[in-house]
């Protein structure tokens, strides 16, 4: 079964600096989806960032990019410039391209708190 | 705009009270799921419907059930809430089953037993 594993519980960065969340997985299959949601206070779950496991190139998405490690199964989530309103839990996510029982298998979540 | 919309946004129930949570949409989705996240956890996958093909996890309990009237709409019904279904509960689509395709999420109902 596969696995994902937020190592960062909490953490904080000062606003206009760069911050990095961390994610691990576990997984024998070699077609698969990694994401990166963000959940505000408050508010719902939005897709920050994907990334498809056969693509060599790290994805981009304005200051949002990441850092994506096949053979080591690791893929960080790289925030540049920190805003106050990038604030909230980032969840690291896996979904199989080959399963298709459509699940998304979550970490439990890094609280990002954002200093002024 | 469109949207996932998910009423009502808090709901308190009684140990054993039947309660229903709805969920709607405008985005003309296939796929709609139902997630239920505990306080500091990940949300954990409760069942999807595909159109209106109900997939049910293996590990959701009996005491959870969900309907799909039409393709707007998605409920999901706990028959015996216990002290240990608090959590939040969050609806989600997706324009079609696959992994590349995104999911929407609504804002959530935060469920409270009493």
């Amino acid at each position: 079964a596969q696995t994902v594993t937020q190592s960062q519980p909490e953490m904080s960065v000062q606003e206009a600096e760069t911050v990095t969340l961390s994610c691990t997985y576990d997984t024998s299959e070699s077609d698969y989806y990694l994401f990166w949601y963000k959940q505000p206070p408050s508010r719902q779950m939005i897709l920050v960032i994907r990334q498809e496991a056969y693509k060599q190139q790290n994805a981009t998405e304005n200051r949002f990019s990441v850092n994506f490690q096949k053979a080591a199964k690791s893929f960080s989530l790289k925030i540049s410039d920190s805003q106050l309103g990038d604030a909230a839990m980032y969840f690291c996510a896996y979904r199989s391209e080959m399963n298709r029982d459509d699940k998304i298998i979550f970490g439990k979540g890094t609280r990002l708190h954002i200093l002024p | 705009d469109a949207m996932v919309i998910q009423n009502p946004r808090y709901q308190v129930t009684q140990f054993g009270k039947p309660v229903t949570l709805s969920c709607s949409q405008t985005l003309n989705h296939n796929v709609m799921y139902w997630y239920q996240q505990k306080s500091s956890q990940a949300p954990k996958l409760l069942f999807h419907y595909y159109d209106k093909d109900f997939n049910n996890e293996a590990d959701t309990p009996d005491n959870f059930q969900s309907r799909r009237p039409n393709t707007s709409f998605c409920f999901l019904d706990i028959r015996s809430p216990g002290l240990g279904d608090a959590a939040m509960y969050l609806c989600a689509t997706s324009r079609e089953a696959g992994s590349y395709n995104e999911q929407f999420f609504g804002p959530g109902t935060r469920l409270t037993v009493l």
